[in-house]
């Protein structure tokens, strides 16, 4: 099974600001990862796949980057809706997995 | 538009069974992979199963052997049979599709199951 870590658990920014997510593979996915946003009490929302490509009518401020086991989600300026639960999946190997998760908060 | 809608969630005693339905619509679930991932409170997602377009079926192993996933054609409806349900079985459980690249590009709202005696 490929582990799927993500990094910080928290990060606070204020809005405005940018924000760097991390999602490190236990091996190589290729560019098999894709990103979703969790707000409170909602499904998922998908964001990012293929490691770089957003997702139908997600914001320009969202990108995504890497390949191989590290990768990285940017918000380059946080909106207020951005505040979120942010989730990175690998689909390279079966059984897919999730990263468990970093939780944008307001500073 | 794509609409997916699960029912089927509440309070099952631990060794008992449950099935989830998927009613989905805007789209045929025959020609698109479809999954149940699932989240435990407080907790982060897991994929649980899929089913291919072409009628491949996967498990994660936590689940395999004790649910099975499945579609109706001509209810466009996607199904988990969960049988031999545990305590760490509880979660909202998602279905949700894509067109074949193991990513979930739409999700339903989600159904809670609750094991517990």
């Amino acid at each position: 099974e490929v582990g799927v870590t993500q990094s910080p658990a928290t990060l606070s920014v204020s809005p405005g600001e940018r924000a760097t997510l991390s999602c490190r593979a236990s091996q190589s996915v290729s560019s098999k990862l894709a990103w979703y946003q969790q707000k409170p009490g909602q499904a998922p929302r998908l964001l990012i796949y293929g490691a770089s490509t957003r997702a139908t009518g997600l914001p320009a401020r969202f990108s995504g980057s890497g390949s191989g086991t590290e990768f990285t989600l940017t918000i380059s300026s946080l909106q207020s809706e951005d505040f979120a639960v942010y989730y990175c999946q690998q689909y390279s190997n079966w059984p897919l997995t999730f990263g468990g998760g970093t939780k944008v908060e307001i500073k | 538009e794509v609409q997916l809608v699960e029912t089927g969630g509440g309070l099952i005693q631990p060794g008992g069974s449950l099935r989830l339905s998927c009613a989905a619509s805007g789209f045929t679930v025959s020609s698109n992979y479809m999954s149940w991932v699932r989240q435990a409170p407080g907790k982060g997602l897991e994929w649980v199963s899929l089913v291919s377009s072409g009628g491949n079926t996967y498990y994660a192993e936590s689940v395999r052997g004790r649910f099975t996933i499945s579609r109706d054609t001509s209810e466009n409806t996607l199904y988990l049979q969960m049988n031999s349900l545990r305590a760490d079985d509880t979660a909202v459980y998602y279905c949700a599709t894509d067109r074949g690249l193991l990513i979930f590009s739409d999700w339903g709202q989600g159904t809670l199951i609750t094991v517990s005696s």
